[in-house]
């Protein structure tokens, strides 16, 4: 199984809402990763979990909050997001954290209202 | 902060033309370069990781070289196909304590007419 599953494929929010997305694989990967993708822009890295510990934080603000709660899993949670944080959030693995090939998920497409 | 920068930024071939793009980056970062392949409503699909200077990677009509001196790759398709319509993102790994971190060139759109 080399799938990265997301879910869910879609969410709209309010600015005071709470939500959060989820990512798994079932690959045995030991690293973990979350990307932000605007429109006709490439991706952005936001955080990367190397065995389940959070090893880059790339300065995202702190309505963005990250968890691993084991090894298979990816989790972000959302709270008070403003309309420009409305992108494509795209989930991905790879064996270890040092430049191996990713496997990504399809994305979260978030709406922000 | 790494530059990362693939042209052309869109191309439009006919059906059996061979085509090829660029990524270029800063030699003085270099640990490994990616190339992704971007279909549309689907997942980003890894194509080739290239780690060594001269490199050459093939994937059915797809290869790529390396050049880490002068800090480029080139993406080759070879008989293009409607198929192979998608954006080609090149994302370099600058290893040390990136912890697997990629950085994306903007990417090249591939439109590939029957």
């Amino acid at each position: 199984d080399t799938e990265v599953t997301q879910t869910p494929k879609h969410l709209v929010m309010g600015m005071t809402n709470k939500k959060s997305l989820k990512c798994e694989q079932h690959m045995g990967h030991r690293a973990m990763y979350w990307y932000k993708q605007k429109a006709k822009k490439p991706p952005e890295l936001m955080f990367v979990y190397s065995y389940e510990k959070l090893s880059i934080n790339e300065s995202v603000p702190s309505r963005f909050s990250p968890e691993c709660p084991n090894s298979s899993l990816l989790n972000l949670h959302l709270h008070a997001l403003q309309p420009e944080d409305s992108a494509l959030y795209l989930c991905a693995s790879s064996q270890v954290a040092d430049g191996n090939e990713q496997y990504f998920g399809p994305g979260t497409r978030l709406t922000v209202t | 902060i790494l530059n990362v920068e693939q042209s052309p930024q869109s191309l439009h071939v006919q059906e059996g033309d061979s085509t090829n793009f660029t990524c270029s980056f800063p030699s003085s970062n270099f640990y490994a370069l990616h190339w992704y392949r971007w279909e549309t409503a689907k997942s980003p699909e890894a194509l080739f990781v290239m780690t060594l200077n001269g490199d050459e990677k093939k994937k059915g009509r797809i290869s790529a070289t390396l050049n880490t001196k002068e800090g480029y790759s080139y993406l080759y398709i070879k008989g293009s196909q409607p198929e192979d319509s998608a954006t080609y993102l090149c994302a370099l790994h600058a290893g040390g304590t990136s912890y697997g971190k990629l950085t994306f060139g903007q990417g090249t759109i591939l439109t590939v007419h029957p």
